[in-house]
């Protein structure tokens, strides 16, 4: 089954406390992004990568890093959390990146006290 | 620029009925407009998209209507029902450029 896994689906952390969220595509996509959801404000991408290697910024980097590795493997750091990164993160996969279909997982639930 | 206008912010509607929701977007250099449709619990998944050299696009009930001129597109549901009560979220992209809009919670009555 083609799908994009995300984990973990829930977290409650501390501030300042170093952590993962862990995200995986099985369907040989090129194009990877988090998006972080808030009420009223939609999704906003965090990072994007276009291929192995490559990374770049999007709307909210502040306070987060990518790293890509593999093609199939895309995680998000965050180095030294804090309460305003409280959120839902939503990791996505498109086969390329003009006007094509975007897959989500299924979300990681964050909060930070 | 690369802000996408959405509205309403919630909708209630009558099975049966038509839900309407419209965007904005004032960059012209987007040229592909997805709707996402997102139920509680999960990710958002594509629901039907459109490119600006047509005006519309149908796909069973769901009907995208777009004004080039008017930098404006919209989601048509017609037949509205229970099992479409969602998060809709229109958007916009150009090269490696996807914006969201904030998205409309709709509810369908029974």
């Amino acid at each position: 089954e083609a799908q994009v896994t995300q984990n973990p689906r829930y977290l409650i952390t501390v501030t300042g406390k170093k952590l993962t969220v862990t995200c995986s595509q099985n369907m040989n996509h090129e194009y990877m992004s988090w998006y972080r959801q808030d009420p009223g404000l939609g999704l906003r991408q965090i990072y994007y990568s276009m291929n192995v290697e490559v990374t770049d910024k999007g709307d909210v980097p502040e306070g987060y890093k990518v790293s890509r590795k593999e093609k199939r493997n895309f995680p998000l750091i965050l180095e030294s959390p804090s309460p305003n990164q409280t959120s839902l993160y939503f990791c996505a996969s498109s086969r390329q990146v003009l006007n094509t279909e975007a897959f989500f997982g299924q979300g990681t639930r964050l909060t930070v006290v | 620029q690369q802000q996408v206008k959405q509205s309403p912010q919630s909708l209630i509607v009558q099975k049966g009925g038509i839900s309407i929701i419209n965007c904005a977007y004032e960059n012209t250099a987007f040229d592909y407009f997805p709707w996402y449709q997102q139920f509680p619990g999960k990710g958002p998944a594509l629901l039907i998209a459109i490119r600006p050299d047509v005006s519309e696009k149908k796909e069973g009930r769901f009907t995208i209507s777009f004004n080039k001129s008017a930098k404006q597109f919209s989601l048509h549901i017609m037949d509205s029902q229970p099992g479409d009560s969602a998060t809709y979220f229109c958007a916009a992209s150009y090269g490696q450029n996807f914006v969201f809009g904030p998205g409309t919670r709709l509810s369908v009555l029974p």
